[in-house]
């Protein structure tokens, strides 16, 4: 089985300061990771993801991600926020032992809403 | 691409009516997902297909919930007869399978509220 947990609820950060959104997963072989953006009153949208290689993973946005086995945490970043970054973000699994039936579900965490004041 | 459509956007209805909930995928795109989104239970997926094959339809709630995909280009989820409960954001999303990598691709939801 897979499974996502974001431990934080909301993550509230300054203009201009570096942010970290948290995310740690749990799989029977590898994980595919993901990061999506949600915006109010918008679907969800794709920042970046984690498949192999480099364990930093730069996105959309300036955002980035490293992936940290030992840890299974894969915890997203952002140098300098900013007010429009304000968002909710949700982390994302999908383990790589899967039957051909499984398709590609990802399974999703809970979401941490991102604040950011100016 | 315009993206994945979903219809209507928004959507008031009574208990006990029949809601049905329109998706048009990317193009080119072989799986499609339906999701729930509320505050209480969070992302939810209901259902998925592959080809227009339904292939897991384990987190559909209950038999209120129906599903079809009768073509590449086109699914509906409807739920008969709707009740409170029900009252959430639907998602539809989309993506190609390639190499098992693949990003999803989401439509910008259906709001329903059901009175």
């Amino acid at each position: 089985a897979q499974s996502v947990a974001q431990p934080e609820d909301q993550v509230n950060v300054a203009e201009g300061n570096p942010l970290t959104v948290k995310c740690t997963y749990s799989v029977s072989g590898n994980p595919y990771l993901f990061w999506y953006v949600q915006y109010p009153n918008r679907g969800l949208q794709f920042l970046l993801k984690y498949i192999t290689g480099d364990n930093l993973v730069k996105g959309s946005y300036g955002f980035k991600a490293e992936f940290n086995k030992s840890q299974t945490s894969f915890h997203l970043k952002k140098p300098s926020a900013l007010v429009s970054d304000s968002a909710l973000y949700f982390c994302a699994v999908r383990d790589t032992i899967m039957n051909n039936n499984a398709g590609n579900m990802l399974t999703f965490g809970g979401g941490t809403r991102l604040m950011v004041k100016p | 691409d315009a993206g994945v459509i979903q219809s209507p956007r928004h959507e008031v209805t009574e208990m006990g009516q029949e809601v049905t909930l329109r998706c048009k995928p990317i193009s080119g795109h072989d799986y499609l997902f339906w999701y729930r989104q509320t505050m209480m239970r969070g992302l939810e997926l209901l259902i998925y297909f592959n080809n227009n094959v339904p292939i897991d339809d384990s987190g559909m709630p209950e038999d209120r919930f129906s599903a079809k995909m009768p073509n590449a280009s086109f699914s509906t989820l409807k739920i008969q007869p709707s009740e409170p409960r029900d009252s959430a954001v639907y998602f539809c999303a989309s993506s190609l399978r390639l190499a098992g990598v693949e990003t999803q691709y989401f439509g910008p939801g259906t709001r329903l509220l059901v009175l």
